[in-house]
């Protein structure tokens, strides 16, 4: 069974810090990943996806950056953190192909910019 | 571009009693419709789906969702709540074929009383 695993889970930086959240998918091959933020109260915004190693497709401008590496790794980056980059941040994926719309959650990371 | 309304921010309910959480999307055509859930401070489960066929759909956890086209819902339903059940709810639409993303409602806070 597939499998979808994030961290850190807890994250406390101070404003102008770098970031760097780290997902990566088992039992699968060349999945579609997502970066999402839920931000406190509120519903998810999507980030980032890719479709494909070194394919990412930015929703959001903002300071933030999104990489993958490996066909199975979705890296999300910051160079210096702003307070208002503080939230809930989910890596998802999803199967390419027919169904490949249902997406798959991580068990988030909380991320407090102090 | 599709879009998805959950009109109830937030929904109290009695142990027992049953349950209704409405959806409605705006989409051209037959959209993709999921339901997940959200145990505070987790990642989101899937709750069920549909892409086609039945517009009955039964999901985990006793749920189920019908589609109806003429009104553009995907209202979920449980005909007698459970106090685990407590969480916030999510209503997603997707476009058939598009790698791209969901989009999500700002969701439903369900508080269960005993």
């Amino acid at each position: 069974s597939q499998t979808i695993h994030q961290w850190p889970a807890t994250l406390v930086q101070p404003v102008g810090s770098p970031l760097s959240l780290e997902c990566t998918v088992e039992g699968t091959s060349n999945p579609n990943l997502y970066w999402y933020r839920q931000a406190a109260g509120r519903g998810l915004q999507l980030l980032f996806y890719s479709v494909g190693i070194g394919q990412i497709s930015s929703e959001v401008p903002q300071n933030l950056s999104a990489s993958r590496p490996q066909d199975r790794q979705f890296i999300l980056s910051s160079k210096k953190l702003l307070l208002s980059d503080s939230g809930f941040y989910l890596c998802a994926w999803s199967t390419q192909g027919a169904g490949g719309n249902t997406i798959y959650f991580g068990e988030g990371s909380w991320l407090t910019v102090v | 571009a599709q879009s998805v309304t959950q009109p109830d921010i937030h929904i109290t309910v009695s142990e027992g009693a049953s349950l209704e959480l409405r959806c409605n999307y705006s989409y051209g055509a037959t959209p993709y419709l999921f339901w997940y859930v959200q145990s505070p401070g987790q990642g989101l489960q899937l709750l069920l789906k549909y892409f086609s066929g039945d517009t009955l759909v039964q999901g985990i956890k006793g749920f189920e969702a019908e589609f109806k086209r003429s009104q553009s819902s995907f209202n979920l339903r449980k005909p007698s709540v459970h106090w685990s059940d407590a969480a916030e709810y999510f209503c997603a639409v997707g476009a058939p074929g598009s790698a791209r993303q969901l989009t999500f409602g700002s969701g439903t806070q369900l508080t269960v009383l005993p």
